[in-house]
């Protein structure tokens, strides 16, 4: 069965300042990985996906990930924080089964950005 | 497009009681899908279902069913609730064509409360 870490809980980053939130995954196949941003009370959005291809994805909002097999992670940075990232993010593995999809969430990474 | 739509927003429950907790989508998405987040936990697959008449069980099944009679509905039902299932309920849905890679997009969620 595939599974998700993502080792912070909570992170703290000054505004302007880059960011990196980790994610490794445990599948026996290719996977497909995704990250989700849930700003408070809201439903999930996705940033970006990965299964082939370039390692380095770029998703909505500024953000990128890359995927490094070797490593089995697949983090998510972006360069300049703005106030509005503050949400929970969540990095994802999907297994497939026949042509659909089933996500596993990692535990999630409440950022914080600091004036 | 509504998208994804969920009701109630909230719900209380008492210990016992059943409800049905209702989600709909408008883009024919194939796959349907319920989530519970608790905190500290992420988001655990409940039930999905890859078509009308087509449902099959996620990590945490015990205490919900589900049925699919039509490609827009996919209705969640306690059937006697407890504590434990205080939680906050998302629904989502994606495409199938092209295949397991597809965004799932997510409802804004139905927050339960079991007294």
């Amino acid at each position: 069965a595939q599974s998700v870490t993502q080792p912070d809980i909570h992170i703290t980053v000054s505004e302007g300042a880059s960011l990196e939130l980790r994610c490794n995954y445990s599948y026996g196949a290719t996977p497909y990985l995704f990250w989700y941003v849930q700003s408070p009370g809201q439903g999930l959005q996705l940033l970006l996906k990965y299964f082939s291809g370039d390692t380095l994805v770029q998703g909505i909002k500024g953000f990128e990930a890359e995927f490094k097999r070797s490593q089995s992670s697949f983090n998510l940075r972006k360069p300049s924080v703005h106030w509005s990232d503050a949400a929970e993010y969540f990095c994802a593995v999907g297994a497939s089964n026949s042509g659909y999809s089933t996500l596993t969430f990692g535990k999630g990474t409440m950022l914080l950005v600091s004036p | 497009n509504a998208g994804v739509t969920q009701t109630p927003k909230f719900q209380v429950l008492k210990t016992g009681q059943s409800m049905t907790l209702q989600c709909a989508q408008d883009m024919n998405h194939e796959y349907m899908s319920w989530y519970r987040q608790d905190p500290g936990m992420g988001l655990r697959l409940i039930h999905y279902s890859v078509g009308a008449g087509i449902t099959d069980q996620g990590e945490v099944p015990n205490g919900y069913n589900v049925s699919r009679s039509t490609t827009e509905d996919f209705p969640l039902r306690l059937l006697s609730a407890a504590p434990s299932q205080t939680s906050v309920y998302f629904c989502a849905s994606s495409s199938l064509s092209g295949g397991a890679y597809n965004e799932q997009f997510f409802g804004p969620g139905t927050r339960l409360t079991v007294l």
